[in-house]
């Protein structure tokens, strides 16, 4: 298996562009996370589908930021217009959740979008 | 409301050993997670635990008390290599993924 799947591997871009981050999840997994990650606050989680439905966006910080699972094989996360303030690691996750007695659900991790918006 | 708290950093000598600490409150709990992240890597899966106890993977280990909402890491016979940061993460029942700050782990020749 590849693994979790993630574009681009870095970006750079201005003020006022629209930025799109891409993840495919290992095939089979059936949740999918979306994370922040910066020196000041952590781990940050963004946003989570499971069986390609949001189920909880309540970390995903305004209207600027959306996400999309079209499939089960491909989400996006959106940021229009991006502000320096968004520059942070962007990490997407996968797991194949079973249901509250499944036993371990580990997390599986992408190598990570490390964005600069200057 | 959702709380982890982790020391922010340690240090100790290659060879030794070194506990990592983890203190949870959170609303729900189905396991909790140690990850192990190198700089500008990814967090990788280390250990989980469900049931009170320890659980023992080669040099590392790890130990839950749900009831005091404690875990730690134990590392043994410490690499270089294991210079890194480490951090717990609680499993909401499988619907979400709580982590805590992280502790930046320095090992010293």
């Amino acid at each position: 298996d590849a693994g979790v799947i993630q574009s681009p591997r870095h970006e750079v871009t201005e003020m006022g562009q629209e930025v799109t981050l891409r993840c495919k999840p290992i095939s089979g997994h059936n949740s999918l996370f979306w994370y922040r990650q910066t020196m000041m606050r952590g781990l940050e989680l963004l946003i989570y589908f499971n069986n390609n439905v949001p189920i909880d966006d309540s970390g995903m910080p305004e209207d600027r930021f959306s996400a999309k699972m079209p499939n089960a094989s491909f989400s996006t996360l959106k940021i229009q217009p991006s502000e320096p303030r968004d520059s942070a690691v962007y990490f997407c996750a996968s797991t194949g959740w079973q249901g509250p007695d499944s036993g371990a659900n580990v997390l599986t991790f992408g190598a990570g979008s490390r964005l600069t918006v200057l | 409301g959702q709380n982890i708290d982790q020391p922010t950093e340690m240090t100790a000598t290659e060879g030794a050993i070194v506990q990592i600490n983890c203190t949870y409150q959170t609303s729900g709990f189905n396991g909790l997670f140690w990850y192990q992240q190198h700089a500008g890597e990814a967090p990788t899966f280390l250990s989980y635990n469900v049931l009170d106890g320890l659980e023992e993977k080669g040099r590392f280990s790890s130990f839950l008390s749900r009831s005091k909402g404690y875990s730690y890491l134990l590392l043994k016979e410490l690499q270089m290599k294991d210079s890194a940061s480490y951090l717990c993460a609680v499993d909401n029942y499988g619907q979400n993924f709580v982590f805590g700050p992280g502790t930046r782990l320095s090992v010293l020749p």
